[in-house]
């Protein structure tokens, strides 16, 4: 069974603060790995994408990957009310001779005033 | 980002009917679409993938003859649930895969409420 793992939170962190979301993953053949953003009563908007080992930065936002650990994570820097929001961490694995994505429960963020 | 549309954002029927819910990638073609169910507060859960010109691939529990999937060109997929109950309300999402990247853009979504 291929799992992504993410703690459910809630994560309450002030705002102008570093967010630090993380997750973990068991397939060591994925190659693809993403984090979205929901909020609530809307889909997934797609933040980050990242394959290789090392950091991916865009803007506020961090990704790093580790490969060797199964370990992929989102930093947010300069927390803002607005990224309040559920974060999706989602690993692409082959299934059946397909792909698709594994996704991970989602932790909730909230950037308190 | 890719456009992914979706049609109807929100839609209320009574318990019997069908409702058909239409997915578009709007700036590029998608051979392979996926449909998701999100009941509230709940995580994403994987319905189907639809491939073009071929027969959806559904997830174990899922209903076949109950949620339809067609998939008749490069940009459009359509989710049909049949014979709607009020245990078929939930939050209705498609996504989109851009080829040989693997990301996946998702629609907007559609609220289906049955009565």
């Amino acid at each position: 069974q291929k799992e992504v793992e993410q703690n459910s939170g809630p994560l309450s962190v002030p705002e102008g603060a570093i967010a630090s979301l993380n997750c973990t993953y068991s397939d060591r053949g994925s190659q693809s790995f993403f984090w979205y953003r929901q909020y609530s009563g809307k889909s997934p908007e797609l933040i980050m994408s990242i394959y290789s080992n090392g950091d991916k930065e865009d803007g506020r936002f961090t990704a790093q990957l580790n490969k060797a650990s199964q370990y992929v994570s989102l930093l947010i820097r300069d927390s803002q009310p607005s990224d309040s929001a559920t974060y999706l961490c989602a690993v692409n694995v082959l299934t059946d001779s397909n792909y698709q994505l594994i996704w991970g429960a989602g932790t909730k963020l909230i950037i308190k005033p | 980002g890719a456009v992914v549309s979706q049609h109807p954002s929100r839609v209320i029927c009574k318990s019997g009917t069908s409702v058909k819910i239409e997915c578009r990638s709007l700036d590029f073609q998608a051979t392979t679409m996926f449909w998701y169910r999100q009941f509230p507060k709940k995580s994403l859960m994987l319905m189907a993938t639809s491939n073009e010109g071929s027969k959806a691939t559904y997830e174990q529990g899922v209903e076949k003859d109950k949620f339809l999937i067609n998939h008749a060109s490069l940009t459009l997929s359509t989710l049909t649930v049949t014979s709607a109950h009020p245990e078929d309300s939930s939050f209705y999402i498609c996504s989109a895969r851009v080829p040989r990247v693997y990301t996946q853009y998702f629609g907007p979504g559609t609220r289906l409420t049955v009565l």
